[in-house]
């Protein structure tokens, strides 16, 4: 399996800050590598595809980029709903993996 | 707009089979690949399987001997059988589409939580 590590674990940030999440993988994906939004009690929701495509409806303060091993979520200005946990997917491989996830939380 | 409407027993015992079904709605049903992902309270995802509008499924290694994925074309339908589960089979099961084999995932399910408990 390819495995994907997501840092930081958690990351504590205020409104308008910039930030970013890293995901690195076991081995190259070349881009096939997605992005999810998660709140408490809900379902991921997807925001980004192949590395760098921003899914329609996301706001575009979110960005992607990286290929190979290793992979960025950007959000440029962090809004008030986006204190939410992040995950990373591969899917280079058709045994899907995700990282272990980063949640963002209110500095 | 597509939406995947699931259901199941929420609660089993130790060596009991975990079932879940989940409708697709408003969608086709062929040329997608139809999985079941998981998370355990307070952890992350883990991918189980899936399969396509043909039957042609794919597992997750660690899970493969003991998860069967089938489909019901005609109800537009996908279940999961996970056997003789444990406490570490507790989790939020949801069913997801995907675009093709081994895909990103857009539509999502609900989720179903199913604890495992003697």
């Amino acid at each position: 399996d390819i495995q994907m590590t997501q840092s930081p674990s958690t990351l504590s940030a205020s409104v308008g800050d910039r930030v970013t999440i890293t995901c690195r993988a076991s081995q190259s994906i070349s881009s096939w590598l997605a992005w999810y939004q998660q709140k408490p009690g809900k379902a991921p929701k997807l925001l980004i595809q192949k590395a760098s495509s921003l899914e329609s409806g996301v706001p575009s303060r979110f960005s992607g980029s990286g290929s190979g091993t290793e992979f960025t979520l950007t959000i440029s200005s962090l809004q008030p709903d986006d204190f939410a946990s992040y995950y990373c997917q591969q899917y280079k491989s058709y045994s899907i993996t995700f990282g272990g996830g980063t949640k963002v939380e209110i500095k | 707009q597509v939406q995947l409407q699931q259901w199941g027993a929420g609660l089993l015992k130790p060596s009991e089979t975990l079932s879940l079904t989940c409708t697709v709605y408003g969608g086709s049903f062929s040329g997608y690949y139809w999985t079941w992902i998981r998370q355990p309270p307070g952890k992350g995802l883990e991918w189980i399987g899936e399969i396509n509008h043909s039957g042609s499924t794919n597992y997750n290694p660690s899970l493969k001997s003991r998860v069967t994925i089938s489909l019901d074309t005609s109800k537009k339908q996908f279940s999961l059988k996970l056997s003789s589960v444990t406490a570490a089979d507790t989790a939020v099961y949801y069913c997801v589409r995907g675009y093709g084999s081994g895909s990103y995932y857009h539509v999502w399910g609900l989720g179903t939580l199913v604890t495992v408990s003697s």
